[in-house]
């Protein structure tokens, strides 16, 4: 039932791009993305709904194959802000948001 | 405005003991999660509120854990003979509705079991 991220850890130097990938066995009605800084709560950063539609911060991009129940997110040109835990969370029937194990993203000057 | 506000910010409890974990969602917002991270984990969900709908408990860990809450507000997580594997950070968070909205969370309530 949890999603399946991967990779599990990334480091990145500042500019380089990476990609996290989030795997349902489930059908998806949602896929919705966090990040949480060390010792902060997961701040929102986007949502694709069942359809195409997206929510989110202009500068996150990520898409939703549906069929596939799988989502992907991309970080482009990473900085240093970048760096933190990254959760993808799928909503099946029901509406109760499942997390997954998160990846850990650091970026390096 | 205000966000997810949640009491106390840190617990520490003796073994056995019982003890209460409270959530102040935004003003409006129906639906209300409460998920549990151990140190280094992921989000575990615990329990979902929405509107006035039966509450989603299928995340609850054993029956030493129950919430409740009242008006369509204020949310209270309560754990009843605390073990040392309950010593993990709550976090609550809300939202207008579900799924097709972003969720907001409140700083966690860091709860430790001596």
């Amino acid at each position: 039932q949890q999603p399946v991220q991967s990779p599990q850890a990334v480091i990145l130097r500042e500019g380089e791009d990476a990609v996290i990938n989030c795997s349902s066995s489930k059908a998806l009605y949602s896929v919705h993305w966090y990040r949480q800084k060390h010792g902060e709560a997961p701040v929102f950063l986007m949502i694709l709904l069942k359809g195409g539609e997206q929510k989110g911060h202009e500068k996150i991009s990520a898409s939703f194959n549906e069929k596939k129940q799988q989502s992907s997110l991309y970080l482009t040109a990473s900085q240093l802000s970048y760096s933190g835990t990254y959760f993808c969370g799928t909503e099946s029937l029901g509406g109760k948001l499942i997390f997954g194990q998160g990846t850990e993203l650091s970026v390096k000057p | 405005g205000a966000g997810v506000s949640q009491s106390p910010s840190n617990k520490v409890t003796e073994k056995g003991k019982d003890v209460e974990l409270r959530c102040d969602p935004i003003s409006g917002h129906t639906a209300l999660y409460w998920y549990r991270q151990s140190l280094g984990q992921g989000l575990e969900f615990l329990i979902y509120f929405q509107g006035n709908s039966a509450p989603d408990k299928s995340g609850l860990p054993s029956d030493r854990f129950s919430a409740e809450r009242t008006g369509g507000s204020v949310s209270t997580l309560t754990i009843q003979r605390t073990q040392q594997e309950d010593s993990a950070v709550y976090l609550c968070a809300s939202s207008p509705w579900t799924g097709t909205y972003e969720q907001y969370f409140g700083p966690g309530t860091r709860l430790t079991v001596t």
